[in-house]
């Protein structure tokens, strides 16, 4: 089985719905991320957590949120989704060392 | 603030040729540095990294050696596969940091 799982992997919902994307690890780690990857940008931190009752915003959080439910399981949510939130989006998860690890993706079309 | 930069793609090979592709970072502590790449349809998995200054990371026959003079982490190896098509991301992780700043990524495409 995979150590870090993203539920949906594809998802096309339309504007102004409420969607949630789901990570899950078994690796134990504390630290959990959410990346987004739009072409020729390279992926940007949204945001991230260092355990259950630590949330940080990163450089794009503006209309996200997450919700870090257990150790394990860190959720991104899109409030009222727009077309420009199309995108790949990635959940990382880490320990105190600087390697990260990624699930899958989500690939997510709003329209 | 941090930032990487990184050749333009797609760059396009015949199996067997030499490959470099570059990345210049900008931040300002002593970041560690790393090559993470990503297969088709995949996530990043970490290829390399480097942790100071004049260290080479490598694996799978790929190399890069962290450069502080010329501020620079190029990705480099000497006979390329078609397994190798894929995109390459260089990221620093800058002390006091809490995450990764990636560059925009390079796709490389290997014929036969």
């Amino acid at each position: 089985d995979a150590d870090v799982t993203q539920t949906p992997r594809n998802r096309i919902t339309k504007t102004g719905k409420r969607i949630m994307l789901e990570c899950s690890q078994t690796k134990g780690h504390d630290r959990m991320y959410w990346y987004r990857q739009d072409p020729g940008l390279g992926l940007r931190l949204i945001y991230y957590s260092f355990d259950v009752k630590d949330i940080n915003k990163g450089e794009i959080s503006d209309g996200y949120s997450v919700s870090r439910q257990a150790q394990a399981k860190f959720s991104l949510s899109l409030e009222s989704a727009i077309p420009n939130q199309t995108a790949l989006y990635f959940c990382a998860t880490s320990d105190y060392g600087n390697e990260q690890y990624f699930g899958p993706g989500t690939r997510l079309t709003v329209t | 603030g941090n930032s990487v930069t990184q050749m333009e793609g797609p760059v396009t090979l015949s199996e067997e040729a030499f490959l470099t592709i570059n990345c210049t970072y900008t931040a300002t502590g002593y970041p560690s540095l790393f090559w993470y790449v990503q297969y088709p349809g995949e996530g990043l998995q970490l290829l390399l990294k480097a942790t100071k200054a004049d260290d080479k990371g490598s694996n799978k026959g790929f190399e890069a050696t962290y450069r502080k003079e010329t501020t620079s982490f190029h990705l480099e190896k000497g006979s390329v596969q078609v397994s190798d098509s894929a995109v390459y991301f260089c990221a620093l992780k800058d002390t006091g940091r809490r995450a990764l700043t990636f560059g925009s990524g390079t796709r490389l495409q290997v014929q036969p």
